[in-house]
């Protein structure tokens, strides 16, 4: 089954502690980004990758880092993570055809 | 830069009510535009695109035509039921690869939209 996966689902943390969300997708896609979901901002792009070791900055990339070293995966790094990283994650994989999604990343920052 | 507005909601209709969502949206050049749907507790799914002026999409019984001289996509559907309770997003795409949005998407701010029985 074509899919994004990403993990994990739930995650709470607490400042400074560096952590990352993994995002693995199955369909050989070239494209992938990573977007952040919150209440009454819709879906802003954080990061996106052409292909293999090709990254470039979104609308909100600050305190983020995304590396690109296979092409199935796209993991999200926050270094230092602060109470304002609280949101909703989304990594979304694409060939042109069409953006897949994944189920998302329910990011809490205390 | 490129932008997509539409009605926040919460929309509130009762079950076989006709929907309508508007979307308009401000792009340089030909974009392809889409609506997203997020049922609860989940991600995006697809609903429908247009990559050209006057083209229509559908699924489901949704419609929706780009309209350029208006620059609008408004999302509707004829006979909503309570299963189409969700969160709708418009969302345009004018990057290299703007039939399937590679470059990127630009959403709306989405519209929670409620079906009552």
């Amino acid at each position: 089954e074509a899919q994004v996966t990403q993990n994990p689902r739930y995650l709470i943390t607490v400042t400074g502690k560096k952590l990352t969300v993994t995002c693995s997708q199955n369909m050989n896609h070239e494209y992938m980004s990573w977007y952040r979901q919150d209440p009454g901002l819709g879906l802003r792009q954080i990061y996106y990758s052409m292909n293999v070791e090709v990254t470039d900055k979104g609308d909100v990339p600050e305190g983020y880092k995304v590396s690109r070293k296979e092409k199935r995966n796209f993991p999200l790094i926050l270094e230092s993570p602060s109470p304002n990283q609280t949101s909703l994650y989304f990594c979304a994989s694409s060939s042109g055809q069409g953006i897949t999604f994944g189920s998302g990343t329910r990011l809490t920052v205390v | 830069g490129d932008s997509v507005t539409q009605m926040e909601g919460p929309v509130t209709l009762s079950e076989e009510a006709f929907l309508t969502i508007n979307c308009t949206y401000t792009a340089t050049g030909y974009p392809s535009l889409f609506w997203y749907v997020q049922y609860p507790g989940e991600g995006l799914q697809l609903l429908l695109k247009a990559t050209k002026a006057d083209d229509k999409g559908s699924n489901k019984g949704f419609e929706a035509t780009y309209r350029k001289e208006t620059t609008s996509f408004h999302l509707e559907k004829g006979s909503v039921q309570v299963s189409d309770s969700a969160v709708y997003f418009c969302a345009l795409s004018a990057g290299v690869y703007s039939g399937g949005g590679a470059d990127g998407l630009t959403f709306g701010k989405g519209t929670h939209l409620i079906i009552q029985p």
